[in-house]
C-alpha cells in the first residue's frame, strides 16, 4: 500500500513552453502533498505545500506564478512548470501525506529537461 | 529552523561488515526524524522514523537508528552490510511529525564492496 506515481517520468520541452506533472496517490486519499525539487547530486529542497481544495504554500524563494500547483482532488496534485528555462532542468518529486497523516510518501520523480 | 547534517558524503564497505551513516541535527522543536534511501531510478522509501516514542527505533531490511538528545545525533546503522544496500540515504526532520514539509541532509553514498 501507499503508493505515489507521478506522470511523465521523463519530459523534455523546449524553452518557453509549459510543462505539467502530475502526482496521484493510488491506493489511499491525501489531503496534503508536497513538492520537491532534486538537483544533480544534490538533496531535495522544498517547494512547496498543497492542500487538496485550497491554495499552495509556497516556500521562501519558490516563484508561485513560475511554478502553479493545483490539488483538485484528495489523489491527485499537478506542478505546472511555466514558461520553463533552462535553469528549470531538474528533478521534481512529489509526496503525499499518509499512513495516519504522519508519514509522506514518495513519487518516482520526474526528471525535466528543458532545451 | 532546522536543519540535518550528514556528517559523510560517502561511506564505502565490504560486504557483510557493519555500516555507519551519521546525521546530526538542529530543531527549535521535538523533532521528528526520518531515514529514506533512494536506489537509483527509484522513487524515496522510508526506512525508519522517530516520533518521540522509543529512542532506538528499528526499521525496514536490518536497519535501526538511535536518537540521542544529548549529541542531537540520529545515526544509522545495520549489523551487517548487504550488495542491495548500495544507495543514497537522507536523513531528515520535520518539526511536525512528518506532516510538515521535510528538511534533508545532503545525502550520504553508501558504497558495498563485495
Amino acid at each position: 500500500g501507499a503508493v505515489v506515481s507521478q506522470h511523465p517520468s521523463r519530459v523534455i520541452c523546449k524553452s518557453g513552453t509549459s510543462v505539467k506533472i502530475e502526482c496521484r496517490s493510488l491506493d489511499f486519499q491525501a489531503t496534503t502533498m508536497f513538492w520537491y525539487r532534486q538537483f544533480p547530486k544534490q538533496s531535495l529542497m522544498l517547494m512547496a505545500t498543497s492542500n487538496e481544495g485550497s491554495k499552495a504554500t509556497y516556500e521562501q524563494g519558490v516563484e508561485k506564478d513560475k511554478f502553479l500547483i493545483n490539488h483538485a482532488s484528495l489523489t491527485l496534485s499537478t506542478l505546472t512548470v511555466t514558461s520553463a528555462h533552462p535553469e528549470d532542468s531538474s528533478f521534481y518529486i512529489c509526496s503525499a501525506l499518509g499512513g495516519g497523516a504522519d508519514t509522506q510518501y514518495f513519487g518516482p520523480g520526474t526528471r525535466l529537461t528543458v532545451l | 529552523a532546522q536543519s540535518v547534517t550528514q556528517l559523510d558524503s560517502h561511506v564505502s564497505v565490504s560486504e557483510g561488515t557493519p555500516v555507519l551513516l551519521r546525521c546530526n541535527y538542529s530543531s527549535s522543536y521535538s523533532p521528528s526524524l526520518f531515514w529514506y534511501v533512494q536506489h537509483p531510478n527509484k522513487g524515496l522509501q522510508l526506512l525508519l522514523k522517530y516520533t518521540s516514542a522509543a529512542t532506538l527505533v528499528k526499521g525496514i531490511n536490518g536497519f535501526e537508528a538511535e536518537f540521542k538528545k544529548s549529541e542531537t545525533s540520529f545515526h544509522l546503522t545495520k549489523p551487517s552490510a548487504h550488495m542491495s544496500d548500495a544507495a543514497e540515504y537522507f536523513c531528515v526532520v520535520s518539526s511536525g511529525g512528518g506532516a510538515d514539509g521535510l528538511t534533508f541532509g545532503k545525502g550520504t553514498h553508501l558504497i558495498i564492496q563485495p
